[in-house]
């Protein structure tokens, strides 16, 4: 298993500022995810973070308003741009090997609440 | 396209009880099914997968999930449940097909919480 350690874990902003989260992998892993999770509600995928290339974006998630980088197997970085009361919500890493069949490890989530 | 049920929002039991927390599926190809555990202000826990072979699979903390092709399931049980099993339960999928289309993130059901009584 890979031990994930998520950055800051929790955190409040003004609207209208941006934060970076931090993902740091205690081995290098192939395929890297950022999710969103309202409290007690289910994990929305918002993109693919990709070593040294673009972020792939799910739908209803830009790049602008969330740039990833990837610079190596071990690290991203998501950041919340120009946040609203609406980005209040608990980000996690996630990473896997390539394997069909492998399973996913979580950080332990970056709570967020915009005021 | 892939997707994941649960139909219960939250199953109640007794300590010392069987449970069982339900989800469904939806896949394209065959599926590669998960369990994950979250505990309050905590990341989520891996439990068990299934991937191809048996159709009981045992995983962590005496779960156990049975895998129904046939009426595409993945209910997810417990002999005897205590009540630090209290949490919230996702049941994930990741599609064979999807895959090879480049989606190798997990999809995930909407959570069930699990709440066990003394």
């Amino acid at each position: 298993s890979a031990v994930i350690s998520q950055k800051p874990s929790r955190d409040i902003c003004q609207r209208g500022t941006s934060l970076t989260i931090q993902c740091q992998v205690d081995s290098q892993v192939t395929m890297m995810f950022w999710y969103r999770q309202q409290p007690g509600q289910s994990l929305t995928l918002i993109a693919t973070a990709n070593q040294g290339s673009e972020a792939t974006y799910e739908s209803g998630f830009v790049i602008d308003k969330f740039p990833i980088s990837r610079p190596n197997l071990t690290f991203s970085t998501l950041t919340v741009s120009n946040m609203s009361p609406e980005d209040s919500s608990i980000y996690l890493c996630s990473v896997s090997s390539a394997g069909r069949g492998s399973e996913a490890f979580f950080g332990q989530g970056t709570r967020l609440t915009v005021v | 396209a892939q997707s994941v049920a649960q139909p219960e929002d939250q199953v109640n039991v007794a300590e010392g009880n069987p449970l069982t927390v339900k989800c469904t599926y939806s896949v394209s190809g065959n599926p590669y099914l998960f369990w994950y555990v979250q505990y309050p202000n905590r990341g989520l826990q891996f439990l068990l997968k299934y991937i191809t072979g048996d159709n009981l699979v045992k995983g962590s903390y005496g779960f156990e999930a049975d895998f129904n092709k046939s009426h595409p399931s993945f209910h997810l049980k417990k002999p005897s449940a205590l009540v630090s099993d209290s949490a919230l339960y996702f049941c994930a999928v990741r599609d064979f097909v999807a895959m090879d289309t480049g989606r190798r993130a997990l999809t995930f059901g909407s959570g069930t919480r699990l709440q066990v009584q003394p």
